[in-house]
């Protein structure tokens, strides 16, 4: 399974635009970005994923680099609910499994 | 509406004494997951069905077993568990195994074992 990179942790403040970079350097041609992000003691829940070409839903907005070694997660203007670890996952198009990394800690100042 | 639904949410048992963690889901999804979740640690896959197809991780301990009866139903067993077992048990879902696809997860069981 290609690996990610994450920052362990990230702060921003209410209202503010954030940005959650990833790494991937050894992304494979088949393989999808995805985001799944999860709050405290809940699941984790779906945010996004793309391809090639950048994508946007109502949640966030997903920047794909042109040699897609590298994304961005961007929540445009963040609240206290979007607090959460912010994970980063490569999916292989044939694969049934999602492996996660250790993720980004997303902490929002009010 | 809850389309991944985990019962218990909380489940307490003793250490050895067999548990069943259940999972439903409503969306008619083909693929079932579960996962294992430590505190402070990323959801880590012990096996999925696809349909009636297991899939074990070659990782997962045998005491840990699932049963998947219908599609809507799926099963984690526990034979004997340790306090090494104590987490987060997660279940999700998936239409196929496309690399596209969303897997919609449930609110997760946290298992505690004394």
């Amino acid at each position: 399974d290609a690996k990610t990179t994450q920052p362990n942790s990230m702060e921003s403040n209410e209202e503010e635009p954030v940005h959650l970079p990833c790494n991937h350097s050894t992304i494979s041609g088949t393989d999808y970005i995805h985001w799944y992000r999860q709050l405290p003691s809940q699941g984790p829940e779906y945010v996004i994923h793309g391809l090639t070409s950048n994508v946007n839903n109502r949640m966030a907005s997903l920047a794909i680099a042109e040699d897609r070694k590298s994304s961005t997660l961007i929540l445009h203007r963040a609240t206290l609910r979007d607090a959460a670890v912010y994970y980063c996952i490569l999916r292989d198009g044939g694969a049934q499994k999602l492996v996660f990394g250790q993720g980004t800690r997303l902490t929002i100042n009010p | 509406d809850a389309m991944v639904i985990q019962n218990p949410r909380y489940q307490v048992t003793q250490f050895g004494k067999p548990v069943t963690l259940s999972c439903s889901q409503t969306l008619n999804h083909n693929v079932m997951y579960w996962y294992q979740q430590k505190s402070s640690q990323a959801p880590k896959l012990l096996f999925h069905y696809y349909d009636k197809d297991f899939n074990n991780e070659a990782d997962t301990p045998d005491n840990f077993q699932s049963r998947r009866p219908n599609t809507s139903f799926c099963f984690l067993d526990i034979r004997s568990p340790g306090l090494g077992d104590a987490a987060m048990y997660l279940c999700a879902t998936d239409r196929t195994s496309f690399g596209g696809e969303t897997q919609y997860f449930g609110p997760g069981t946290r298992l505690l074992v004394l």
